[in-house]
């Protein structure tokens, strides 16, 4: 257990609306990462971060920002939900190669 | 790129039968694979992992995997199943070519009859 927490754990929202998920961790990990997960894809990668202020994009990045203002959080926002966007989001941090999760975010976009 | 193929979806074994979970990958350099477990609306809990070194690689919960690097392989063996295994897995590749990112095989739904 790498001391991660999500929030909301749980998230209905209408299309057309913006959306924040935070990521906190305890560990002090510089490496973070966002992830969604869709059945028959596993996981895929939509923003890292590599420190405060750094970050880059993943495979499936396009309608999410991130932002990292401190090193125990990791923001992944939606600007404009769309239903295709309708997943769990997990987030996780690196140590030494290995990552690991926090318990996941259900969003539902209606 | 990299990438991962889990070929089984499910696969239905027998308590106390054994169990192997194929994964295969593709690498440009040397990898780093690892063996992920998800129970039912939880997050993923590292099984095992390979870095370098001996090729079998033992983790948690009685399971092993062997790396064959001529194979492109990474399979997760467990000898004896129990009904708790019962989960989905996911095997990854990443390493340092490559941004210290993870890619993820779609997974391998695990069902355990009594």
């Amino acid at each position: 257990d790498a001391g991660i927490t999500q929030s909301p754990r749980h998230k209905v929202t209408e299309t057309g609306t913006p959306v924040t998920l935070r990521c906190h961790q305890t560990e002090n990990h510089r490496y973070m990462y966002w992830y969604r997960q869709d059945p028959g894809h596993g996981l895929r990668l939509i923003h890292y971060s590599y420190g405060v202020k750094d970050t880059d994009k993943g495979e499936v990045s396009d309608g999410y920002s991130v932002s990292r203002s401190k090193t125990e959080d990791f923001l992944l926002t939606l600007e404009s939900a769309t239903s295709s966007q309708t997943s769990v989001y997990f987030c996780a941090t690196r140590a030494s190669y290995e990552q690991y999760f926090g318990p996941g975010t259900r969003l539902t976009v209606t | 790129a990299q990438s991962v193929t889990q070929p089984d979806i499910h696969i239905t074994v027998s308590e106390g039968a054994s169990l192997e979970l194929r994964c295969n990958y593709s690498y440009g350099a040397t990898p780093y694979l690892f063996w992920y477990v998800q129970s039912p609306g939880q997050g993923l809990q590292l099984l095992l992992k390979y870095f370098s070194g001996d090729t079998l690689v033992q983790g948690i919960k009685g399971f092993e995997a062997e790396f064959k690097r001529s194979q492109s392989s990474f399979n997760l063996r467990k000898p004896s199943v129990h009904w708790s295994d019962a989960a989905e897995y996911f095997c990854a590749v990443g390493g340092m070519e490559y941004g210290n990112k993870l890619v993820f095989g779609a997974g391998t739904i695990l069902r355990v009859k009594s």
